[in-house]
C-alpha cells in the first residue's frame, strides 16, 4: 500500500484566497483524522470521520474551514478565505475500526498564506 | 478531559548514550498510550502503544516505555541512542480503542556523535 497520500505537498497563496487540501486514506481504514501543527500549539486534531461521517468537528477553528469526505478513499479540507494565520503543516492520517487511535499518517502539506 | 504533559522541550544526547523521555498524563482510568516519532519534513509514525497488561511495552527502532500508574507516567526509554534517532517525540493519549487522540507538544530529540 501507498500509505497515507496527501496533495498538494506545499502550498503558498495570498490572504483571501481559497485552499483545498486533499487526502486519499488507506485503504480499509474507517477513520480519517485531520490534524494542524504549528509551533505556537503543537498537534492539533481538527475533525474525524468514521465511515465518511463526521463524527467531531470541535476541533475545527471557524466557520472559514470546512472538510468533506465524499466516499472512502477521498477527503477534501478547505480553507476559504484564508488568512496568514493559518500558515502551517496540515496532516491527514487514517486508521482501522480496530484501533481507532492507532494512525498511519500522511506526509503532510506545508501551507503558507502571505 | 484527558491530558498529556512532556515536561522536556528539548532534549541533547551523545550517540550511544541512554534516553529517557518523559510523559505525565491526566485521566480517570487506565488510558490508552502511545508514543510517535516524527522525523523532519514527516509525518507521524507510532513507536509503540499500551492498552493493557504487561506495564513494559517494547516498540520499533529498539525503544520501549513503561506504564506506571502510580505516577501517571508512560516514559519513553532506549539503552543506547544512534543518531538516526534525532527526531521530535510525540507522546498521545485516548480514553479508548475509538477515542480520539489527544497528542503532547514534543520533545526535540538531538543526538551529538
Amino acid at each position: 500500500d501507498a500509505g497515507v497520500i496527501q496533495s498538494p505537498r506545499h502550498e503558498v497563496t495570498e490572504m483571501g484566497q481559497e485552499v483545498t487540501l486533499r487526502c486519499k486514506p488507506i485503504s480499509g481504514h474507517d477513520y480519517l483524522f485531520w490534524y494542524r501543527q504549528t509551533m505556537m500549539r503543537g498537534l492539533e486534531l481538527l475533525i474525524y470521520f468514521n465511515n465518511n461521517v463526521p463524527i467531531d468537528d470541535s476541533g475545527m477553528p471557524e466557520d472559514r474551514f470546512s472538510a468533506k469526505m465524499p466516499n472512502a478513499s477521498f477527503s477534501t479540507l478547505k480553507i476559504q478565505p484564508s488568512e496568514p494565520r493559518d500558515s502551517a503543516v496540515y496532516f491527514c492520517a487514517s486508521s482501522l475500526t480496530s484501533g481507532a487511535n492507532v494512525l498511519t499518517f500522511g506526509a503532510g502539506s506545508r501551507l503558507t498564506v502571505l | 478531559a484527558q491530558s498529556v504533559t512532556q515536561p522536556d522541550i528539548h532534549i541533547t544526547v551523545s550517540e550511544g548514550a541512554s534516553l529517557e523521555l518523559r510523559c505525565n498524563y491526566s485521566y480517570g482510568a487506565t488510558p490508552y498510550l502511545f508514543w510517535y516519532v516524527q522525523s523532519p519534513g514527516q509525518g507521524l509514525q507510532l513507536l509503540l502503544k499500551y492498552f493493557s497488561g504487561d506495564t513494559l511495552v517494547q516498540g520499533i527502532k529498539g525503544f520501549e516505555a513503561e506504564f506506571k500508574r502510580s505516577q501517571s507516567s508512560f516514559n519513553l526509554r532506549k539503552p543506547s541512542v544512534h543518531w538516526s534517532d534525532a527526531a521530535e517525540y510525540f507522546c498521545a493519549v485516548a480514553r479508548g480503542d475509538t477515542d480520539k487522540l489527544i497528542f503532547g507538544t514534543g520533545t526535540r530529540l538531538q543526538v551529538f556523535p
